[in-house]
């Protein structure tokens, strides 16, 4: 069974600091990997995505890739209150023609404070 | 960017009754939905692959009579929670992607349904 691990958290950091989410995977086979901010009664809405082994870096956020290891993690910089949320990692498979794209495992969710 | 609509928002309905939640792509169109149940402090779990004119593929465990997805065009896919009980009181979310050429995006995901069943 294809797992997705992350740490419940809470993770609590103070404003303008560096948050660290961490999350592994079981299934080697897997080559997409997805992060997701969830509020709480909201749906998640996608923060990154990132294919190949590296860092990848989009504003605040960047997003490192180590698929040796089968670890992925999202940094956020210069952390705000409105950052506080689950963070979801989630892994998938991507055969060519894409058909298996949209079956993402999901973890469980890291939740973030972040405190003034 | 592309938008997902979920309607509606939320529902509460009495144990037996059966519920329709509608999942809509507004400005692409999308031959595949997926459809994801979360409960409280819990993940998302995908339930079913909404495939658009044959039948969906169901996870293991669901049960694909209580559960009824209709993928009738490649704008809408319903999820229809029939003889709905307490059980079945959950977050609802639908979820699609859209393409340009052979790249798919990432999942977009709908605003979600919370499902009380009293």
């Amino acid at each position: 069974q294809k797992e997705v691990e992350q740490n419940s958290g809470p993770l609590s950091v103070p404003e303008g600091a560096i948050a660290s989410l961490n999350c592994t995977y079981s299934d080697r086979g897997s080559q997409s990997f997805f992060w997701y901010r969830q509020y709480s009664g909201k749906s998640p809405e996608l923060i990154m995505f990132i294919y190949s082994n590296g860092d990848k870096e989009d504003g605040r956020f960047t997003a490192q890739l180590n698929k040796a290891s089968q670890y992925v993690s999202l940094l956020i910089r210069d952390s705000q209150p409105s950052d506080s949320a689950t963070y979801l990692c989630a892994v998938t498979e991507w055969d060519a023609g894409g058909t298996s794209y949209g079956k993402l495992t999901f973890g469980q969710g890291t939740i973030l404070t972040v405190h003034p | 960017g592309a938008v997902v609509s979920q309607h509606p928002s939320w529902v509460i309905c009495k144990s037996g009754t059966s519920v329709k939640i509608e999942c809509r792509s507004l400005d692409f169109q999308a031959t595949t939905m997926f459809w994801y149940r979360q409960f409280p402090k819990q993940s998302l779990m995908l339930m079913a692959t909404s495939n658009e004119g044959s039948k969906a593929t169901y996870e293991q465990g669901v049960e694909k009579d209580k559960f009824l997805i209709n993928h009738a065009s490649l704008t809408l896919s319903t999820l229809t929670v029939t003889s709905a009980h307490p059980e079945d009181s959950s977050f609802y979310i639908c979820s699609a992607r859209d393409r340009v050429g052979q790249i798919y995006s990432p999942l977009h995901f709908g605003n979600g349904t919370r499902l009380t069943v009293t």
